[in-house]
């Protein structure tokens, strides 16, 4: 079964770090872009960032340029979000999804595949 | 950034209906814009990408087309579950951008 399940959400104060997690399963992890998602509560989706396949290239939203850094372990299959400088806007259920591939290319969007979501809460 | 424009934000309708949700992007876009559905305390589900290809598994009456700056997303014959949020992205430029959502609800 293709799954990505997230972890790591939490509690922080304002000025805190977190580290998310995305683990996958059930297809060839290296072969696709990721990428994070979040929502904020009763609010709409809000892109994040994105990883090519290798890791060389990584594309963020301006509201968390310099604070987050995404990152991935092919070998682990597994997918990272570093969270510094939290703010109490960053608060939200954080996902992860897979970047769809076609028999012949595989690419940053159509996000076909999404995890269940983390919860981050960053409050005093 | 691009700005995605979803009307309209709220939608009702009955079980049967034909219904459009309508997005615009503040410049154009090509054929990069994707739909999604979201149902309460769920993550979303991928329908459509590039304007108007359905995603494996997806039903036939959620249709796509659109091109430029102007797109739109039909579901036909609403059932009980279509009753969702539902959402466009742009993936034509960084950042990557979503309307701000269609809530399609029971009259």
């Amino acid at each position: 079964e293709v799954q990505l399940v997230e972890s790591g959400g939490d509690l922080v104060q304002p000025g805190g770090s977190l580290r998310l997690s995305c683990a996958a399963s059930g297809f060839t992890f290296n072969r696709h872009w990721m990428s994070w998602v979040r929502q904020a509560p009763g609010k709409g989706l809000e892109w994040v960032a994105n990883i090519v396949q290798g890791g060389g290239e990584k594309y963020y939203v301006d509201s968390v340029k310099g604070r987050f850094t995404i990152s991935r372990d092919n070998a682990k299959n597994s997918l990272f979000l570093q969270m510094s400088s939290l703010r109490v806007e960053d608060t939200a259920v954080y996902f992860c999804a897979r970047g769809m591939c076609t028999s012949t290319n595989c690419y940053a969007a159509g996000l076909d595949v999404w995890g269940q979501g983390t919860v981050v809460t960053v409050s005093s | 950034d691009i700005q995605m424009t979803q009307s309209p934000s709220s939608l009702s309708a009955s079980v049967g209906d034909r219904v459009t949700i309508t997005c615009r992007a503040s410049q154009g876009i090509s054929k990069y814009l994707a739909w999604f559905q979201q149902k309460p305390g769920k993550a979303p589900k991928s329908l459509i990408y590039d304007t108007s290809i359905s995603q494996s598994g997806v039903p036939s009456k959620f249709s796509g087309s659109g091109s430029g700056t102007d797109f739109t997303l039909t579901i036909s014959s609403l059932q009980p579950e279509d009753f969702a949020t539902y959402y466009c992205q742009q993936y034509y430029t960084y950042p990557i951008t979503f309307g701000q959502g269609t809530r399609l609800e029971i009259k």
